[in-house]
């Protein structure tokens, strides 16, 4: 079992839906990212959580430390928000690096 | 701008040659990192650097290798040895200390071994 699973595998919606993406974690974690990777390969940082909830734009992110799951919403989608979504997690105790999940495609239609 | 270059953008070569691949951050970040990305698969850790001259195996480091001579610069070399080499590779940076350390990464080179 992966430390790190994300569901749904696979999205696709209509724009201006609500999107939500979950992401669970079985270890425990200083600190969460979500990130976004685009169909040419680069990923963008958009969030890291250690703690509560953070906005930025249409882009929300939650996280439970207790329950160990992180959530990301997109709010009024739209088609460049298409993308891979992908969720990463930093141990603690550990050093620097990051444990990922498999990613979750998101395909949003006009 | 700040940012990761990772060059080139798709390398193709023979199979049992050597290939570098080159990364150059100008975020002074003191950590750099190199996974490797497979389809249906998480990030996978190759090797990390917090330091010039230092660096340590990732998860699947067999049939890599790293320098870090320059705090900017950190090369990965596909060996021969690597016995399925052709995948995405991305680069990233991020600052330390680790409570608050901010990710950076790359535009990926996709290395395809015929």
């Amino acid at each position: 079992k992966n430390e790190v699973e994300q569901s749904p595998q696979n999205l696709t919606a209509q724009e201006g839906e609500f999107i939500t993406i979950n992401c669970s974690y079985s270890v425990g974690i200083s600190a969460l990212h979500w990130l976004q990777q685009h169909p040419g390969g680069g990923i963008v940082s958009l969030f890291m959580l250690s703690s509560g909830k953070k906005k930025h734009g249409r882009l929300i992110a939650t996280i439970n430390i207790q329950e160990k799951h992180s959530s990301l919403h997109i709010t009024a989608s739209h088609p460049r928000d298409s993308a891979v979504y992908i969720c990463a997690v930093r141990l603690v105790g550990g050093n620097e690096k990051l444990t990922f999940g498999t990613g979750t495609r998101l395909t949003i239609i006009p | 701008d700040g940012g990761i270059t990772q060059s080139p953008k798709y390398l193709f070569r023979k199979e049992g040659q050597n290939v570098t691949l080159s990364c150059e951050q100008n975020l002074n970040h003191d950590a750099m990192y190199w996974y490797r990305q497979d389809p249906g698969q998480g990030l996978r850790l190759i090797y990390y650097s917090q330091i010039v001259n230092d660096f340590q195996k990732g998860d699947i480091a067999e049939g890599y290798s790293v320098s870090r001579e320059k705090k900017e610069s950190f090369p990965l070399t596909v060996t021969s040895a690597q016995k399925n080499p052709t995948a995405f590779y991305l680069c990233a940076s991020s600052t330390i200390p680790r409570d608050r350390a901010r990710y950076t990464f790359g535009s990926g080179t996709r290395l395809t071994v015929v």
